[in-house]
């Protein structure tokens, strides 16, 4: 079963600040984002473990909320290079495949 | 530099007739993947290969092969196309577990008609 993402789409100003959040109903190991600029793959952000700390990358963050299954991405004074789809991927103890969300688009305007 | 190359980027077949899609990696991983991707769906996973002849189905294997002969090569074979599988296919490579990056190729747009 895929985990789902919120919102499905967002558009933001530069600057403004973004969250897009990924929700599973088991019990998992890692949760992976990617972000996917339209027409090209898609590129690895960060991962996070279960028991791991919160990760960080430029002003682009994440968290893991191991007791709701969830995790949360978070963009802050967002940059018009940060505009495409955003996927987490999930995985379970042992798993050695993922199970990606339907995606968040997110547009940044000047 | 790391690299997954896809033998197309774009392909129009016919309904009933055999495709091959072609995925190579030279970063000597174990895990290699084929990945549907449509609008509003996200990433489905079709089969993934942890083992050179090993593999595994995802969550929609209906209507499709793979085979790994080789361990830098992955092969997703539709038997008979149909215009259900029109789509983006994306292929993935890893190192072995869960807790590791996947790579991506550039993909593959298929229409069939």
């Amino acid at each position: 079963q895929q985990p789902v993402q919120s919102p499905q789409a967002v558009i933001l100003r530069e600057g403004e600040d973004a969250v897009i959040n990924c929700s599973s109903s088991k019990a998992l190991y890692s949760v992976h984002w990617y972000r996917q600029k339209h027409g090209e793959a898609p590129v690895f952000l960060m991962i996070l473990l279960k028991g791991g700390e919160q990760k960080g990358h430029e002003k682009i963050s994440a968290s893991f909320n191991e007791k709701k299954q969830q995790s949360s991405l978070y963009l802050t004074a967002s940059q018009l290079s940060y505009s495409g789809t955003y996927f987490c991927g999930t995985a379970i103890q042992g798993a050695q495949k993922l199970v990606f969300g339907q995606g968040t688009r997110l547009t940044i305007n000047p | 530099d790391v690299k997954v190359t896809q033998s197309s980027r774009y392909l129009v077949k016919r309904t009933g007739e055999k495709v091959f899609l072609e995925c190579v990696q030279d970063m000597d991983h174990e895990n290699m993947f084929w990945y549907r991707q449509d609008p509003g769906l996200g990433l489905r996973l079709i089969y993934f290969s942890y083992d050179v002849k090993m593999k595994e189905k995802g969550d929609i294997p209906e209507g499709y092969s793979v085979s790994r002969e080789k361990k830098e090569r992955f092969s997703l074979i539709l038997e008979s196309a149909s215009t259900n599988q029109t789509s983006m296919y994306l292929c993935a490579s890893n190192f072995g577990q869960g807790r590791n990056e996947q790579y991506f190729g550039p993909g593959t747009r298929l229409t069939v008609t």
